[in-house]
């Protein structure tokens, strides 16, 4: 079965520490790879794609496909990153549907 | 442009009650979606539809209903809501479904007592 696993809830750190947020997937064939972000009061969007390899605010996202990974890292958090992050692997083909994980909260502390 | 919009953002309903969560998007996407937000779960789908007339069923569609009339509009209806439908609702839509990319709403959030 298609699966996304983010094995953590709560991720803690001072400003300007590095960052992981974990992402694990079973898929068969080669999903696309995408984070997403909500910010406080804000509505869930996009932060970036493994397909476009590049990096927004300062995140990237590395794809392993031995692990089965997507982690997403920085390496100098700010306060402003402080959000709840989904990791979501979407089938290829036509009408293929995004999942997500369980999301993880990100606590930037100053 | 005003994206996705989501009405309403609030609602209180008792065991057994009815009611429709409102989508509407403005940017001629065929794509829409219905997801629910629970601490600990995350994002699970509900139902989605890829064009007028088409919808099909997500990951949790017990207990939901939705049609798709329009290209705009993806209502969500609850038949008799249960307190296991107390969630967060997000309608998202996108040009098409192998995108990726969402375009999400507000939020409404739903208490069933």
């Amino acid at each position: 079965a298609q699966r996304v696993t983010q094995p953590e809830k709560l991720l803690s750190v001072f400003k300007g520490a590095p960052v992981e947020l974990k992402c694990n997937y079973s898929y068969s064939g080669s999903p696309e790879l995408f984070w997403y972000v909500q910010y406080s009061r804000q509505r869930l969007q996009l932060l970036l794609r493994h397909i476009s390899r590049e990096s927004i605010k300062g995140f990237t996202a590395d794809l392993n496909k031995g692990e089965t990974s997507f982690h997403l890292k920085k390496p100098f958090a700010q306060e402003e990153d402080s959000a709840m992050y989904y990791c979501a692997p979407q089938d290829t083909g036509a009408n293929s549907k995004l999942t997500f994980g369980k999301g993880i909260t990100l606590s930037v502390r100053p | 442009n005003a994206g996705v919009t989501q009405t309403p953002k609030f609602q209180v309903l008792k065991t057994g009650q009815s009611m429709t969560l409102q989508c509407a998007q403005d940017m001629n996407h065929e794509y829409m979606s219905w997801y629910r937000q629970d601490p600990g779960m995350g994002l699970r789908l509900i139902h989605y539809s890829v064009g007028a007339g088409i919808t099909d069923q997500g990951e949790v569609p017990n207990g939901y209903n939705v049609s798709r009339s329009t290209t705009e509009d993806f209502p969500l209806r609850l038949l008799s809501a249960a307190p296991s439908q107390t969630s967060v609702y997000f309608c998202a839509s996108s040009y098409d479904s192998g995108t990726g990319e969402l375009f999400f709403g507000e939020g409404s959030r739903l208490t069933v007592l």
